[in-house]
């Protein structure tokens, strides 16, 4: 099972992009990337996913590097509201007859005014 | 957002007593998933499943079960509860040509 590090903790300012890199040495080929974000109280909440090179949605952006051993989500400019927990997660793309999506302890952004 | 709910919300209970939490999702997926959240561990998969009656076991089965007698519904129980399973419960639903789980809004259970 490939597992993933990141940071436990990051902070920032309300404007800035902010940058959280994970690591996934043992990525498998069938794996993807899927980061979650997590508000407290609440469940994760899908953020983006990505195989390899770049993936943009309304959110985000993923950055993937060729050999596949890392990964940073990026948020442009953010804001309050986006402190929270971010999780990285590395398997196979569909649904769980692998049971193997780890949720590591994920990154905690502060965004401070 | 995927409509998953859980119940109870919250749950306080003492030790020994058996404890059932639901999670009941409208998106006709096929797979579930129960984890729990502790301070320090992020979320552990505890049991899933791909499909009525098909269960399997996650990183921390000890001392739970699951059953899946309908689609909609994924039921959790702890046989015999302890304190070291006071946690956050929560189920996730994803369907087969998705690549994203569904959470519902957790339970919160204590057991005294």
């Amino acid at each position: 099972l490939a597992k993933t590090t990141q940071p436990i903790s990051m902070d920032s300012y309300e404007g800035q992009e902010v940058n959280i890199t994970c690591s996934h040495n043992n990525i498998a080929t069938n794996d993807y990337i899927t980061w979650y974000q997590q508000f407290p109280s609440q469940g994760p909440r899908f953020i983006i996913q990505g195989y390899k090179t770049k993936v943009t949605n309304e959110v985000a952006s993923l950055f993937i590097p060729a050999d596949r051993k890392s990964s940073t989500l990026s948020l442009p400019r953010v804001s309050l509201s986006d402190t929270a927990v971010y999780y990285c997660l590395v398997g196979v793309r569909n649904g769980g007859s692998q049971g193997n999506l780890i949720f590591g302890k994920g990154t905690k952004l502060s965004v401070k005014p | 957002d995927a409509g998953i709910t859980q119940s109870p919300r919250h749950k306080v209970t003492e030790t020994g007593t058996p404890v059932t939490l639901r999670c009941h999702q409208t998106e006709n997926h096929r797979y579930m998933y129960w984890y729990r959240q502790d301070p320090g561990h992020g979320l552990r998969l505890i049991h899933y499943s791909y499909g009525v009656k098909d269960t399997d076991k996650g990183e921390v089965s000890d001392g739970y079960s699951v059953s899946r007698s309908k689609t909609e519904d994924f039921l959790l129980t702890l046989e015999s509860a302890t304190s070291s399973q006071t946690s956050v419960y929560f189920c996730a639903s994803q369907g087969v040509l998705s690549y994203e789980q569904y959470f519902g809004p957790g339970t919160r259970l204590t057991v005294t």
